[in-house]
């Protein structure tokens, strides 16, 4: 399995503000998933981050408001942009393995205030 | 439109108590069904994957089975150490690769 880190694993920020996630894998890949987990909810995927290209945004996602970077195979960023207490919510990203399972790392928990 | 669902959303058992877990779905062409285990404070961890009807995994007290609609995860003389959120999902075909149907979870709790 890999090792996935994000940092922050927690922030409390005002709305209107920006924050950038990061998420460090332990191994090159080519994509990367940026999921939302809202207070219960289902995990929503937000984007694709793939290496060397433009991130693919899923419908109700769009890049104003959640930029991501993928300098490298092993890191990604993405930023939560204008913040709005709807927003508040856990961020994961991760990786896949195999045939289709994915791999997630641990969260960024996220509050708006 | 392809979509998920988990019941109970929450199950109470006592220690050494078998039970099942529920996940419905609904997708044009299923890809592969999922089962992770997720902890407070932490991401999904990954359990099994199944890919077509009859299938079945085993992994300790846990085992997941597949019909054409639904897929259990039966849980053997549970202990408090399984006491988590299990959440189910699906990769249907014709997805992007990243975008796995998840459901919202069954919480789980393991009285001793």
């Amino acid at each position: 399995s890999a090792v996935i880190s994000q940092k922050p694993s927690r922030d409390i920020c005002q709305r209107g503000t920006s924050l950038t996630i990061q998420c460090q894998v332990d191994s090159q890949v080519t994509m990367m998933f940026w999921y939302r987990q809202q207070p219960g909810q289902s995990l929503t995927l937000i984007a694709t981050a793939n290496q060397g290209s433009e991130a693919t945004y899923e419908s109700g996602f769009v890049i104003d408001k959640f930029p991501i970077s993928r300098p490298n195979l092993t890191f990604s960023t993405l930023t939560v942009s204008n913040m709005s207490p709807e927003d508040s919510s856990i961020y994961l990203c991760s990786v896949p393995r195999g045939q289709g399972e994915q791999y997630f790392g641990p969260g960024t928990r996220l509050t708006v205030t | 439109e392809d979509q998920v669902t988990q019941s109970p959303e929450a199950l109470r058992l006592q220690e050494g108590e078998s039970s099942s877990l529920n996940c419905s779905y609904t997708v044009s062409g299923l890809r592969g069904l999922f089962w992770y285990r997720q902890d407070p404070g932490k991401g999904p961890e990954f359990l099994f994957t199944l890919y077509s009807a009859g299938e079945e995994k085993e992994k300790e007290r846990l085992k997941a089975t597949l019909t054409k609609k639904e897929s259990f995860l039966h849980i053997t003389a549970p202990k408090p150490e399984d006491s988590a959120t299990y959440l189910c999902a699906v990769q249907p075909d014709g997805g992007s690769q990243g975008n796995l149907i998840f459901g919202k979870g069954t919480k789980l709790s393991v009285k001793p």
